[in-house]
């Protein structure tokens, strides 16, 4: 199995600040036939479902502000929020599609 | 657009099966990969599976033995069965679709919480 890490497991960060969250694989999750890192970022908020942030390390899906950033290959990632704005607390999970059995970073808490 | 919603049984016993059901509104089964993910309270996600609409499986080896996923296309349904549960399979349970184009599950349902008790 692929593992996914997270660092750091909780982060406070002051309104309109930059915050940084770090996701490590056990082994590359970048494709070479198509150079495509098979990695996804998602929000949880409490009491809701995750939410899909971010495919392919770096693309944002529809709707997702662009002060959400992807960024990394192979097998290192980051999750870039440029300017925290108080609707962003809620704990952010990695996540690779590389290979079964898809597996999540254990999450990170980003607080105000 | 596309809703997810689960449903089944909120308690079940010990040795006993676990079955919920996924019902896909606003869209089609075709195409996408059709994914159980779980959720321990107060912790992280897990990937059970999942049952691509042509009908092939993968599933966590984790639960492989006791998990069966099944899609039902004339009802736009699939389901999720987990045999043999303990107290250590009480989470939340979420249904999620999967992509084949761009990856990532990008539509999910609410969850259910199931609690397994005697």
């Amino acid at each position: 199995d692929i593992v996914v890490t997270q660092s750091p497991d909780s982060l406070a960060v002051s309104l309109g600040e930059r915050a940084t969250i770090n996701c490590r694989s056990s082994q590359s999750v970048l494709y070479s036939s198509n150079n495509k890192n098979y990695l996804a970022w998602y929000q949880q908020k409490p009491g809701q479902p995750p939410k899909l942030l971010i495919h392919w390390a770096s693309t944002r899906e529809s709707g997702v502000p662009d002060r959400f950033s992807g960024s990394g290959s192979g097998t290192d990632f980051t999750l870039t929020i440029s300017s925290l704005q108080a609707e962003d607390v809620a704990v952010y999970y990695c996540q690779q599609y590389y290979n079964t059995p898809w597996t999540f970073g254990q999450g990170t808490k980003v607080e105000i | 657009q596309v809703q997810l919603q689960e449903s089944g049984p909120g308690l079940v016993k010990p040795s006993e099966t676990l079955s919920l059901t996924c019902t896909v509104s606003g869209g089609s089964i075709s195409g996408y990969y059709w994914n159980w993910i779980r959720q321990p309270p107060g912790k992280g996600l897990e990937w059970i599976g999942f049952n691509h609409y042509s009908g092939s499986t993968k599933y966590n080896p984790s639960l492989k033995s006791r998990v069966t996923i099944s899609v039902d296309t004339s009802k736009n349904q699939f389901s999720l069965r987990l045999s043999t549960v303990t107290a250590a399979d009480t989470a939340t349970y979420y249904c999620a679709r999967g992509r084949m184009v761009n990856g990532g599950m990008d539509v999910w349902g609410q969850g259910t919480t199931v609690t397994v008790s005697s």
